[in-house]
Order: C-alpha cells, then sequence, then structure tokens
C-alpha cells in the first residue's frame, strides 16, 4: 500500500514552454501533498504544500506564477512549470500525507527529471 | 524552525561490515518524528526507518536501526552488514509540529559508497 506515482518520469521541452508534472496516491487518500525540488548531489528543497479544494502555499523565495500547483482531487496534485527555462532544470519530487494514516509519514513519488534546452 | 545536520558528505565501509551515518536535529517542538530515507541513483525516495520523538526505544528495521539520543538531539542510522546494494545517498529528516506541520526538513545527506 502506499504508494505515489508521478508523471512524466522523465520530460524535455523547450525554453519558453509549460510543463505539466502529475502526482497520484494510488491507494490512499492524500489532503496533503508536498512538492520538492532537488538538484545534482543535493538535499530536497521543499517548494510548496498542496492542500486539496484550496489554495498552495509556496515557501520563500519561490515563485507562484512560474510554479502553478493545483490540487483538485484526493489523489491528485499537478505542478506546472510555466515559461520553462534552462534554470528550471531539475529532480522534482512530491510526496502525499495519508489522511488516515501516522501524521508524521509521507510517500513519496518516484520523481520527474525535467530538462529544458 | 526545525534544522538537520548531517556532517558526513560521503562514508565508506567495506561490504558486510557495519557503518553509522550521523544525525544531528534541532527544533523548539515537543513532538516531532524523524526519520532515514535512502536515495538511490534511480532517484526514488525509499523510506527506511521512523523514530517518534516520544518513543523510548530505539526504532529498528531489519539491517537498519536508530541510535536516538533526544537529550543530544541526534539520531544516528546505523546500517550493519552493509550490502553493495545499500551504496546510496542517505537523508536525515525531521517532521516537526508547530507551525511547519507536516513540513519535512531534509539535511544535507550522506553518500554511502560500499566497497566489495
Amino acid at each position: 500500500g502506499a504508494v505515489v506515482s508521478q508523471h512524466p518520469s522523465r520530460v524535455i521541452c523547450k525554453s519558453g514552454t509549460s510543463v505539466k508534472i502529475e502526482c497520484r496516491s494510488l491507494d490512499f487518500q492524500a489532503t496533503t501533498m508536498f512538492w520538492y525540488r532537488q538538484f545534482p548531489k543535493q538535499s530536497l528543497m521543499l517548494m510548496a504544500t498542496s492542500n486539496e479544494g484550496s489554495k498552495a502555499t509556496y515557501e520563500q523565495g519561490v515563485e507562484k506564477d512560474k510554479f502553478l500547483i493545483n490540487h483538485a482531487s484526493l489523489t491528485l496534485s499537478t505542478l506546472t512549470v510555466t515559461s520553462a527555462h534552462p534554470e528550471d532544470s531539475s529532480f522534482y519530487i512530491c510526496s502525499a500525507r495519508d489522511s488516515g494514516g501516522n501524521i508524521y509519514e509521507q510517500y513519496f513519488g518516484p520523481g520527474t527529471r525535467l530538462t529544458v534546452t | 524552525a526545525q534544522k538537520i545536520t548531517q556532517t558526513q558528505p560521503g562514508m565508506f565501509v567495506q561490504e558486510k561490515e557495519a557503518v553509522t551515518l550521523d544525525c544531528t536535529y534541532d527544533t523548539s517542538d515537543q513532538s516531532y518524528g524523524l526519520f532515514w530515507y535512502k536515495q538511490p541513483s534511480s532517484g526514488e525516495m525509499i523510506f527506511l526507518i521512523y523514530q517518534g520523538s516520544y518513543d523510548e526505544q530505539n526504532a529498528t528495521e531489519g539491517r537498519y536501526s536508530l541510535n536516538f539520543q533526544k537529550a543530544r538531539k541526534s539520531a544516528n542510522l546505523v546500517i550493519s552488514a552493509s550490502q553493495l546494494g545499500d551504496s546510496a545517498m542517505y537523508f536525515c529528516v525531521i517532521n516537526a509540529g508547530g507551525t511547519s506541520y507536516g513540513k519535512l526538513t531534509f539535511g544535507q545527506g550522506t553518500i554511502l559508497t560500499v566497497h566489495p
């Protein structure tokens, strides 16, 4: 149980285009999901907290208009990187908290590697 | 705010030996959870072990054990009988309450290399 999927696993896009990344909890409901960004050999940095049915909460320094987050259902959150540039190339990972589970535990998706050319 | 410090950027261990990965944390919350995750080169985050702040006994999961010293605010991971497949990046993580409820704070990570 407690599986989180992400789609796509890899994406290459041209500079100036937008890319949507999906995060799904497959066997549990997640009122809260989190989006992280990771550069090579570095730690995960929390970008935003996605709450079902309400606006996402962004961490300081993260551009809300560039990284659009939509949490439309209890099992799906999407991250859209708008007008992507090469500096947005990174590994994006989502996690989801089981609404009915351990309040401290989160389950991670497999990640999406974004390359902007 | 929470903080995790992993002071070992890289560690090397011989296959079948035990290794300890260090982690210290800082939080003003009384209730929190500590985790260790493994991230192989594929990028997936693999949950290894969890320790609650009120747990009196150290957590163990197979070859993994967490040496929890609350007064020192340390949560070291011990891997016994290392295997080649243990080579990966390891993150110590805290999930505390208060205004940061639900947010995970990651350490810098330790790259473990297991030699045959």
